[in-house]
């Protein structure tokens, strides 16, 4: 179980909005570490795709933007495309266990 | 544009020790400003921290793994490495390294992972 809780997996049709969740505590999230987030295609190494809680790294589209509040954060995704099917994981450090903690990813399909 | 790419052992027998190194080009590893670590996938799951060292020899490492793992950086070969020992099958995944800066810094930069299986 992880330390940060995504959903499984979310859905959409080209064109559409999604959201990702991103569910902390007062020892992460909440104590005010910064969430980052990655996307994973299929069979490739995962990506930096958000980082600061809402930065997007040189050559990331602004179709995907974050946010966060209290112990949680949240990946947007709009005009979703084909080429945006993968893993999500979002990530922060947790100060009571002293530890990077990752969440445990959401599969995002395009219907 | 700097890059990292993993080598080493792909297939580790139980109860024996991993080795694998990290490459570091198109740019050098000496930055005090950033770290260098690994993070492990198993199969169909999700991302594991493993450790991180900074050029200082500062490192540190998950606690869930850190009586087995050390990490190293060998400044003139430009690379850094993982070491785990007493490997079981929990630890067949896919092994990436990354680089990272500070505190609370993201893992910016990541290799193309290498797949690890520990088995007889």
């Amino acid at each position: 179980q992880s330390v940060l809780t995504q959903p499984p997996s979310v859905s959409g049709a080209p064109g559409q909005r999604v959201t990702i969740s991103c569910t902390g505590s007062s020892s992460n999230i909440g104590a005010n570490y910064d969430v980052h987030w990655y996307q994973q295609p299929p069979g490739t190494a995962p990506k930096l795709l958000i980082y600061g809680n809402n930065n997007r790294p040189s050559g990331v589209p602004d179709r995907f933007s974050g946010s966060k509040s209290d112990t949680s954060a949240s990946l947007a995704i709009t005009g979703l495309q084909a080429e945006d099917e993968a893993d999500y994981y979002c990530q922060s450090y947790d100060t009571s266990l002293s530890v990077v903690v990752f969440g445990g990813g959401t599969k995002l399909t395009v219907l | 544009q700097l890059q990292l790419q993993e080598s080493g052992s792909g297939l580790v027998k139980p109860l024996q020790t991993l080795s694998l190194t990290c490459a570091v080009s198109g740019g050098s590893i000496n930055s005090a400003d950033y770290s260098w670590g690994w993070i492990r996938q198993p199969p169909g799951k999700g991302l594991e921290w493993i450790g991180y060292i900074y050029l200082s020899g500062s490192t540190f490492y998950n606690p869930s793994l850190k009586s087995r793992v050390t990490i190293s950086v060998d400044r003139s070969k430009n690379q850094f490495s993982l070491k785990m020992n007493s490997m079981t099958a929990a630890d067949t995944a896919v092994y990436y390294c990354v680089r990272r800066g500070s505190r609370d810094d993201p893992f910016d930069i990541w290799g193309q992972g290498t797949t690890v299986t520990v088995s007889s």
